[in-house]
């Protein structure tokens, strides 16, 4: 978790509202990723950037979440407007050049009333 | 059915006790083998990672990787009751995607 910071930690917000994440690495890294983790399960891949470049957002819901990765560091993604089934756990993650070392931030927790 | 499953315990043992933890996996095309441990609260940490079949050990911990059986265990020798956490395997295929697929932990607790 060193080289990842995340804010907020915890987030609490009614549905419909507007919420935002932000991601942080310390040190520089091509390559970011973040993650949904709901209660119970694994991580899932949501978007993943190699520089400022997203180069998969497949798993990414469009008509509600966005994200962007400014000068290539850090990295905010948005859900605009957020629904019960969006509360989770939301992780950034940063790789060098081998995807197989993937270390993860402490992630925001997010809940959704 | 998932690409990865994992047993979500809780596995309970006594301090002391070698904890084996396991997934199994479908896709064939998988290469690469992680083990990441979470905490409560806290994002997963990355503990051993595996390209291909074969062992890998660091200190208490012994990765094994079956690719045949499409199959991985994680070993823990000597718990501890600081190992109390979730287990997390994860895995990686050849392609560009970097995309980590995770089974859904399991989670364990040693006993004092």
């Amino acid at each position: 978790e060193a080289g990842v910071v995340q804010s907020p930690r915890y987030k609490i917000i009614e549905k419909k509202q507007p919420v935002a994440f932000w991601c942080n690495p310390i040190s520089g890294h091509n390559t970011l990723y973040w993650y949904r983790q709901n209660l119970g399960q694994g991580p899932e891949l949501l978007i993943r950037y190699e520089n400022e470049e997203a180069v998969d957002d497949s798993q990414l819901p469009k008509d509600r979440f966005s994200a962007e990765r400014l000068k290539g560091v850090d990295s905010t993604l948005k859900i605009q407007p957020a629904e019960l089934g969006d509360s989770a756990v939301y992780l950034c993650a940063i790789s060098g050049e081998r995807g197989e070392t993937q270390y993860f931030g402490p992630g925001t927790r997010l809940l959704v009333l | 059915q998932k690409e990865v499953e994992q047993d979500p315990g809780p596995l309970s043992v006594p301090e002391g006790a070698i904890v084996s933890l396991n997934c199994t996996y479908s896709n064939s095309a998988f290469q690469y083998f992680m083990w990441y441990r979470q905490y409560s609260r806290k994002g997963p940490e990355l503990l051993m990672y595996t390209y291909s079949s074969g062992n890998k050990e660091d200190g208490r911990f012994t990765a094994q990787v079956d690719k045949s059986s499409k199959y991985i265990s994680l070993f823990i020798r000597d718990s501890q009751p600081s190992d109390s956490a979730t287990y997390l395997c994860a895995m990686l295929g050849m392609d560009s995607s970097y995309k980590l697929i995770f089974g859904s932990g399991t989670r364990l607790l040693v006993r004092p």
